[in-house]
């Protein structure tokens, strides 16, 4: 148990709507990340964060923002929520430094209308 | 980017049988881990192997690096084992690349 928690784990929202899910740790680990799940695929990163207020894109970042504002809490804000962002988001931790070696949250199934 | 293939795509099996899932790379990685996403959506990390073998109780892998490829290695399969497994590499912080997986029916 890597001590990762996110909230809420299921959201239903509207098209337009502004969203913000949260993912937390338990301990100081310097990277934390967001991925995104779609049907019958892996994980896509969407931003990671190196310490607090150091954010980078990643693969699939158009439309989300993040901020790090604490060293345990990363957050994904959705601006204008549409369809295409439904999807099952999954935060991650690199605990051990140098190896990128990542640990999985439980995961938050988001569904926009 | 790095691209990343799984095989075979769908395995089933009956308990007790062993299996081999293998996962191609096609560039140098830091970073090669397998995960396990079990059917209620939970990913597991399996292993950390970016070379070399490593073994934990029915489950082992490999990776050469040089050859840009890593095999799992699941034995005497449980139907506890079913599910999909993910293959990931990191070429850094923000360079993943995941495989859509291998599923896994293990049939008592």
């Amino acid at each position: 148990d890597a001590g990762i928690t996110q909230s809420p784990r299921h959201k239903v929202t509207e098209t337009g709507t502004p969203v913000t899910l949260r993912c937390h740790q338990t301990e100081n680990h310097r990277y934390m990340y967001w991925y995104r799940q779609d049907p019958g695929h892996g994980l896509r990163l969407i931003h990671y964060s190196y310490g607090v207020k150091d954010t980078d894109k990643g693969e699939v970042s158009d439309g989300y923002s993040v901020s790090r504002s604490k060293t345990e809490d990363f957050l994904l804000t959705l601006e204008s929520a549409t369809s295409s962002q439904t999807s099952v988001y999954f935060c991650a931790i690199s605990t051990t430094p140098g190896t990128y070696e990542q640990y999985f949250g439980p995961g938050t199934r988001l569904t926009v209308t | 980017g790095i691209q990343v293939e799984q095989s075979p795509p769908d395995l089933i099996l009956q308990e007790g049988a062993n299996s081999t899932l293998r996962c191609n790379f096609s560039d140098s990685v830091n970073n090669l881990q397998w995960f396990h996403q079990n059917p209620w959506g939970q990913l597991i990390n399996l292993f950390y192997i970016p070379s070399g073998t490593k073994q934990n109780g029915r489950l082992s892998a490999t990776t050469v690096a040089t050859e840009r490829y890593s095999l799992l290695y699941i034995s005497s399969s449980q139907t506890t084992d079913s599910g999909v497994y993910f293959c990931a590499v990191w070429a850094g912080a923000g360079k993943s690349t995941f495989g859509d997986g291998t599923t896994l029916t293990v049939k008592p």
